[in-house]
């Protein structure tokens, strides 16, 4: 059975920090999905990215980056200079490829804080 | 390009009354995924629809059930509503498959449910 787990509840930074939230997965899958996801105050959820198992490469998109390590089994994401408007809850989430149904799971979610 | 509508934004209902909730893609979209967030539970994959056809169906009580239009258009339904249904229930659409293929999904802003 596939698991996310996202061990950070809430992070706390100050503005123009670097702050990674970390995202570890568990599946027995060779071929399988990873996403992050924002959610904002408002309650829309905002797709950041999309992995999968085949590409571990790092991606960069302006501030941001994600590390895919199949190693460790972790799809950390970092965010560089935070900024107010990065306050959000961040989910990470799995989708195994087995049987063609690629249902995802989420991870609990990280609440991230960032003040002026 | 209007987003991902949902409505109605709110609803309350109570326990063993029925619900329909209904979902709007972007045009263009013809897939459209349902998801359940709660509290307790986090995020949740309910189900989704290609083609007016189910694709993918979560660990959901057969309670829970949807269908999609022609359109793409696609409602949920909840039949005898229980307590623990209270949650913000999100929608997503993306042109051909939810989380199997290489492209986004845009969430809309979601129906809060309470059941009293």
């Amino acid at each position: 059975a596939q698991k996310v787990t996202q061990a950070q509840t809430e992070i706390s930074v100050v503005e123009k920090e670097d702050v990674t939230l970390d995202c570890v997965y568990e599946t027995r899958d060779t071929t399988y999905y990873l996403f992050w996801y924002k959610q904002p105050p408002s309650g829309e959820l905002v797709f950041l990215i999309r992995r999968n198992s085949f590409d571990e490469q790092n991606e960069i998109s302006g501030r941001y980056s994600w590390n895919f390590q199949k190693s460790t089994s972790s799809f950390n994401f970092t965010i560089t200079a935070s900024q107010v408007v990065d306050s959000a809850v961040y989910f990470c989430a799995l989708s195994e490829a087995s049987g063609g149904s690629y249902i995802p799971t989420f991870g609990r979610g990280t609440s991230l804080i960032v003040h002026p | 390009k209007a987003g991902v509508t949902q409505t109605p934004r709110y609803l309350i209902k109570t326990r063993g009354q029925q619900v329909t909730l209904s979902c709007s893609p972007i045009s263009g979209h013809r897939s459209v995924s349902w998801y359940q967030q709660t509290p307790g539970q986090g995020l949740q994959f309910l189900f989704e629809y290609f083609s007016e056809t189910q694709r993918n169906k979560g660990n959901f009580p057969g309670r829970f059930s949807g269908r999609q239009f022609s359109n793409s258009r696609s409602e949920m339904n909840v039949s005898t509503l229980e307590l623990g249904d209270s949650a913000l229930y999100l929608c997503a659409s993306s042109l051909v498959g939810g989380t199997a293929y290489q492209e986004t999904q845009y969430f809309g802003p979601g129906t809060r449910l309470l059941v009293l």
